[in-house]
C-alpha cells in the first residue's frame, strides 16, 4: 500500500516568489491537512481539507492556502514568499471519523533566499 | 502557555537503557494521543496511537496515558542506536469535523553504542 507522496521533496525559491506543493493522500483516504515545521516553532497546523472543502485552518496569514481535488490529492500555495517562511511543509492524510490515525509524507524543503 | 509542553531534550542514554519521554497537556477535551519518531530529513512516523487511560504495549514501546493527570508517556525498552531520531507527541481532540494535531515541540533522543 503507497504511502503519502509530497513533490517536490526539495525547493529554493527566490523572496516574493510562489510556491505549490503538492501531496497526493493513501489511496481511500479523503483527509488531508498541511503542517509547517521549523526548528523554533515545530509542528504548526497549516488548513485541512476534506471533500474538497477546507474545513480548518491555523494561525497562518493569508499568503497560504490550498487546495483539493476530487480524487483527494491536494496543493498548497504560498504566495509572496519571506526568508521566515523556509520550513519543512508536511501533508498528513487520514481516513474519514472522528478517531483515525494521521498518516506523514516525506515533506518538502523549502528554503527561501 | 503552549496547549502541548514536550522537553526538547536532548536526551543521550547508553544502548540497552530503558527510555522514558512525556507530554504534558492543558486541553482537557483531548481524546486521542499519538507518538511519532521522525528521523533527520524525514516526515514522521506514527509509532502508537492511544485513545485511553492506562497502557498500550507495541513490541519494545509502551504508551501511556493519564487523563487526570493530563500526562503522557512512551517508554522504549531495551534502547537500540536505531531508535536515536525525535520523538513527537500529538493530541487530538474527539470530532469527526477536523483531523488537526496538535504536537508536542519534540524530543531528540541519542542512543550510544
Amino acid at each position: 500500500k503507497a504511502g503519502v507522496t509530497q513533490t517536490p521533496r526539495y525547493l529554493i525559491k527566490t523572496r516574493g516568489q510562489q510556491v505549490t506543493l503538492s501531496c497526493s493522500p493513501i489511496s481511500g483516504h479523503r483527509s488531508v491537512s498541511w503542517y509547517q515545521q521549523t526548528p523554533g516553532q515545530g509542528l504548526q497546523f497549516l488548513f485541512e481539507y476534506f471533500s474538497e472543502t477546507q474545513r480548518n485552518k491555523g494561525n497562518f496569514p493569508g499568503r497560504f492556502s490550498g487546495r483539493q481535488f476530487s480524487n483527494s490529492r491536494s496543493e498548497m500555495n504560498v504566495s509572496t514568499l519571506e526568508l521566515g517562511d523556509s520550513a519543512l511543509y508536511l501533508c498528513a492524510s487520514s481516513l474519514v471519523g472522528a478517531a483515525t490515525e494521521a498518516f506523514f509524507g516525506q515533506g518538502t524543503r523549502l528554503t527561501v533566499v | 502557555q503552549k496547549e502541548v509542553e514536550q522537553d526538547p531534550g536532548p536526551l543521550s542514554v547508553p544502548e540497552g537503557a530503558i527510555v522514558s519521554l512525556n507530554c504534558t497537556y492543558s486541553n482537557s477535551a483531548f481524546q486521542y494521543f499519538m507518538w511519532y519518531r521522525q528521523y533527520s530529513r524525514k516526515g514522521p512516523e506514527l509509532l502508537m496511537y492511544t485513545y485511553s487511560s492506562g497502557n498500550k504495549e507495541d513490541g519494545r514501546f509502551t504508551a501511556q496515558v493519564d487523563k487526570s493527570s493530563k500526562y503522557i508517556s512512551l517508554f522504549i525498552r531495551d534502547s537500540q542506536p536505531s531508535d536515536s531520531a525525535t520523538y513527537l507527541c500529538a493530541m487530538r481532540i474527539y470530532s469527526s469535523n477536523t483531523g488537526k494535531l496538535i504536537f508536542g515541540q519534540g524530543t531528540t533522543l541519542q542512543v550510544k553504542p
